[in-house]
């Protein structure tokens, strides 16, 4: 079936104002992450949801950044007065997690490239 | 905390050499190690790496896992132009609900 699909794949929004970005995962992974890539560096977590469990929002750099995950399937991250250090592309992933087995594999989406002016 | 760090973070080579690329880590309660390919924006799998000594190969790519000296290589044997892209090594933390990537390796293959 179809990969992960992340919507718009580019943003240019002026620094105070507030973004969302959307990510479909792969069907019947219950598994998602959100990670965000900033010029030249590696990812960084930011968020994962895995089914009805509360998610880890351990890597949320601020209280301005939030993400939900409507009925265990598209996730939305929100960015609210967005700040010039938020320029970046956001990734997210999905994956089937088996408890036990070989797991974890990340499938990743194509990214939002965010610039905020 | 759980860290990975790769090297070289750049790498320039002509068409035809063989690269090695370096992944070093320290988590708890080790898992897996990954590595992935980003051309662009997406990063696509390559291996997924459990055992010790034990080569996981794909064409001309191929990797191996040392988990008594905690690192891994991936190597890439008669480069060509297409494997240009950051390689990025990954491990999963906690209990396997996030990955942690090492600042990736920028190889450049010139013809």
């Amino acid at each position: 079936g179809a990969g992960v699909s992340q919507s718009p794949s580019n943003k240019v929004t002026e620094k105070g104002k507030d973004v969302e970005l959307r990510c479909d995962p792969i069907s019947g992974h219950t598994a998602l992450y959100w990670y965000r890539q900033s010029l030249g560096q590696g990812l960084e977590f930011l968020i994962y949801f895995q089914g009805n469990s509360a998610p880890d929002k351990s890597g949320l750099p601020s209280d301005r950044f939030s993400a939900e995950r409507t009925g265990g399937s598209v996730s939305t991250l929100t960015i609210q007065r967005t700040q010039q250090e938020d320029s970046a592309v956001y990734l997210c992933a999905s994956s089937l997690v088996w408890w036990g087995g070989n797991d974890n594999e990340q499938f990743f989406g194509p990214g939002t490239r965010l610039t905020v002016l | 905390e759980d860290k990975v760090v790769q090297s070289p973070l750049s790498l320039v080579v002509h068409e035809g050499d063989t690269v090695t690329l370096n992944c070093s880590y320290e988590v708890t309660n080790f898992r897996s190690l990954l590595w992935y390919k980003q051309e662009k924006k997406a990063p696509t799998f390559l291996f997924m790496l459990t055992s010790s000594g034990i080569e996981k190969k794909s064409g001309r790519l191929s990797s191996i896992l040392d988990k008594k000296e905690l690192f891994s290589i991936l190597n890439i044997t008669a480069t060509q132009t297409g494997d240009s892209a950051v390689y990025l090594c990954a491990v999963p933390s906690q209990g396997a609900q996030k990955l942690v990537f090492g600042q990736g390796t920028r190889l450049t293959i010139n013809p």
